[in-house]
């Protein structure tokens, strides 16, 4: 089946700063990426994802890219606020009905 | 807004107990799933099902077992709980289209301690 890894565990940036966290997939056939955002006390909510006839998209000040020759896509959170501390995740699957397998997931931490 | 539901924010329990962790959904949606997020292991697949009365395993499925009787309502039960049950355990839904990428919603979680 398919694996998921994604680093760094945890991460602290300066506020303004930007942020990037990188997953890697293990299963070719993976055509659908979504970040999940998890707010203190809440279930995680979706807040970009990626599919894999397009090698980036942005919203705002989030990013993600995708490399699927390398199998890794990677988030990107520029000009961070104290309102993006939070744990995300990363997740692939094979699109439609299929299920998400998600990293091990990453805490952010943004320093005023 | 899209709202998922679970019975309780926190429970707990004592080894041997049955448990039951309840999930309503009230966006009609045909697929619901249980997660247990753990520290440094992400979250992780117990059961989901895409209709009434269907169950699909997931990734670890021992120890627990599923009901769903009617759309909006994804029940997981434990047996027998066991203090390595101890987890927060997250319901989602989802709707079902298989031409589609489906965003996944998120219940706020049942931290469950077994004793």
């Amino acid at each position: 089946g398919e694996n998921v890894e994604q680093h760094p565990s945890t991460l602290s940036v300066q506020e303004g700063d930007s942020a990037v966290i990188k997953c890697t997939y293990s299963d070719s056939a993976s055509n659908y990426f979504p970040w999940y955002k998890q707010e203190l006390g809440k279930g995680p909510q979706l807040i970009i994802d990626i599919r894999s006839n397009v090698g980036e998209k942005k919203d705002q000040r989030i990013a993600v890219t995708l490399n699927k020759t390398a199998k890794h896509f990677s988030l990107h959170i520029t000009e961070t606020q104290p309102e993006d501390s939070a744990v995300y995740f990363c997740a692939a699957s094979m699109g439609g009905n299929e299920k998400l397998t998600f990293g091990t997931g990453t805490r952010l931490t943004i320093i005023p | 807004d899209v709202k998922v539901t679970q019975s309780s924010r926190y429970l707990v329990k004592r080894t041997g107990e049955k448990v039951f962790l309840e999930c309503v959904q009230d966006m009609d949606h045909e697929n619901m799933f249980w997660y247990r997020q753990d520290p440094g292991l992400g979250l992780r697949l117990i059961y989901f099902s895409y209709d009434v009365k269907m169950k699909e395993k997931g990734d670890i499925p021992e120890g627990y077992s599923v009901s769903r009787e009617k759309k909006e309502r994804f029940s997981l039960i434990l047996e027998s709980a066991s203090t390595n049950q101890t987890s927060m355990y997250l319901c989602a839904s989802s709707s079902w289209d298989s031409s589609s990428y489906n965003e996944q919603f998120f219940g706020p979680g049942t931290r469950l301690t077994v004793l």
